[in-house]
């Protein structure tokens, strides 16, 4: 069965250090999403995407957070100077289509650790 | 405000039995719910999905309920098995139309012991 993958599965970085989290969402997918979970918290969602563009965004996606597809197949989250609050797990997400009866493939995460 | 409850005690049950796990929401208006299970380090696996119109869903040893005048689901796991131990995440979207953004419950830890 088709899998979303996601890289690395756990990045550690110093605060005020650029990240890229990346994944490849499932090939027939059109739209993709990226969600957070801070530990012992509930999954958030940051951002969904589709046809290059950002479709829509939380508060929690700031001014430090970006997303791209840069070629036909890896979705990327960039946090440019990452804080201590940012350590999470961060999911992506693929769907073959965007409404709301459609549901969410996930991958395993990118456990993201700030020092 | 808006918000999604589940409950946030552990379940313990014993193989064999059902188990049921609930979700409440408030100011919300979904027209779709969605159940996924998470295991430990893992990422939310989609389980079921239900429409405002079903009154109850099923697949295979799962079976959901959605009361929107009660606004709660119900998350039911009959002959439970050790495996099926995990944390069960109700969602919804915030919106009924355009692009989807699930809002998620905190989970329901289940615990089947053999």
């Amino acid at each position: 069965e088709p899998e979303v993958t996601q890289t690395p599965s756990h990045q550690v970085t110093q605060m005020g250090q650029e990240v890229i989290l990346r994944c490849v969402p499932i090939s027939n997918h059109l739209y993709f999403y990226w969600y957070r979970q801070i530990l012992g918290q509930k999954v958030e969602f940051l951002v969904s995407f589709y046809n290059n563009e950002i479709s829509e965004k939380s508060e929690i996606f700031d001014d430090q957070f970006s997303v791209e597809r840069p070629d036909g197949s890896n979705f990327t989250l960039k946090i440019r100077s990452t804080k201590l609050e940012d350590s999470a797990m961060y999911f992506c997400a693929s769907s073959e289509e965007g409404q709301p009866n459609q549901p969410q493939h996930f991958g395993d995460g990118t456990r993201l650790s700030i020092l | 405000s808006q918000k999604i409850e589940q409950n946030s005690e552990a379940l313990n049950i014993q193989e064999g039995k059902t188990a049921t796990l609930t979700c409440n929401y408030t100011n919300y208006s979904p027209a779709y719910l969605q159940w996924y299970r998470q295991d430990p380090g893992r990422g939310p696996v989609f389980l079921l999905l239900i429409r405002e119109n079903e009154k109850e869903k099923r697949k295979e040893r799962l079976k959901v309920t959605f009361d929107t005048t009660l606004k709660q689901s119900l998350f039911h796991i009959t002959a439970s098995q050790p495996a099926d131990s995990a944390t069960y995440l109700c969602a919804l979207d915030e919106r009924n139309t355009g692009f989807q953004k699930l809002v998620f419950g905190t989970g329901t830890r289940l615990l089947v012991s053999p």
